[in-house]
């Protein structure tokens, strides 16, 4: 059954240094998505990508915060200069639709970012 | 601001019995109904999706919706010490694609 990966499975960085988290969607999904959850805290959305563009964003996903889709199937989310309370599962989700039939979410099985 | 409203939980019960988890959300033209299962340390895992009033059976899950009362459930018949997990509701609709997530229900089915 095709899945949703993610790539490293756990991220160590320093305070100050940048990060890439890539992300393997689903081959027929159109829409992307990163996730972050603090531990023990809720699912937070960061960011949809749809066409090569951001569609959504939270308040969450600020300038420090990136994503791109470098070729025909990697995706990645970069964090610029992480900070202590960056550290969290980020997970990375793709849908085939965003309303309607399909539009339901899969899920990677998350990057945890460490930041010393 | 959309909010999903779950109780923490534990939630325990005996192996074998129906386990019922429950779910309100305040945004009243929330049109889409998600219930993910998350183990620990890992991600969630779609279960079910809801889009009309009434029950969805699937297997053992049945998901519920009222969107009348804005509530929504998920039983699990014969549950198995498996099925020991945190359950996550989230809604989506009213003119955003992006689901709106709970704290989540940690379930705990004792042998």
């Amino acid at each position: 059954e095709p899945e949703v990966t993610q790539t490293p499975s756990h991220q160590v960085t320093q305070m100050g240094q940048e990060v890439i988290l890539r992300c393997v969607p689903i081959s027929n999904h159109l829409y992307f998505y990163w996730y972050r959850q603090i531990l023990g805290q809720k699912v937070e959305f960061l960011v949809s990508f749809y066409n090569n563009e951001i569609s959504e964003k939270s308040e969450i996903f600020d300038d420090q915060f990136s994503v791109e889709r470098p070729d025909g199937s990697n995706f990645t989310l970069k964090i610029r200069s992480t900070k202590l309370e960056d550290s969290a599962m980020y997970f990375c989700a793709s849908s085939e639709s965003r309303a309607g039939d399909y539009n339901e979410q899969f899920f990677g099985p998350g990057t945890r970012l460490t930041v010393l | 601001q959309k909010e999903v409203e779950q109780n923490s939980g534990p939630l325990s019960v005996p192996e074998g019995a129906i386990a019922s988890l429950n779910c309100t959300y305040s945004d009243r033209v929330s049109q889409s109904f998600f219930w993910y299962r998350q183990y620990s340390g890992k991600s969630p895992e779609l279960i079910m999706s809801i889009y009309s009033n009434g029950d969805k059976e699937d297997g053992r899950f049945t998901a519920q919706l009222n969107k009348a009362s804005q509530y929504v459930s998920l039983l699990i018949r014969d549950s198995q010490p498996s099925d020991s997990a945190t359950y996550l509701c989230a809604s989506k609709g009213g003119g955003s694609y992006i689901p709106t997530f709970g704290r989540g229900t940690s379930l705990i089915v004792h042998p």
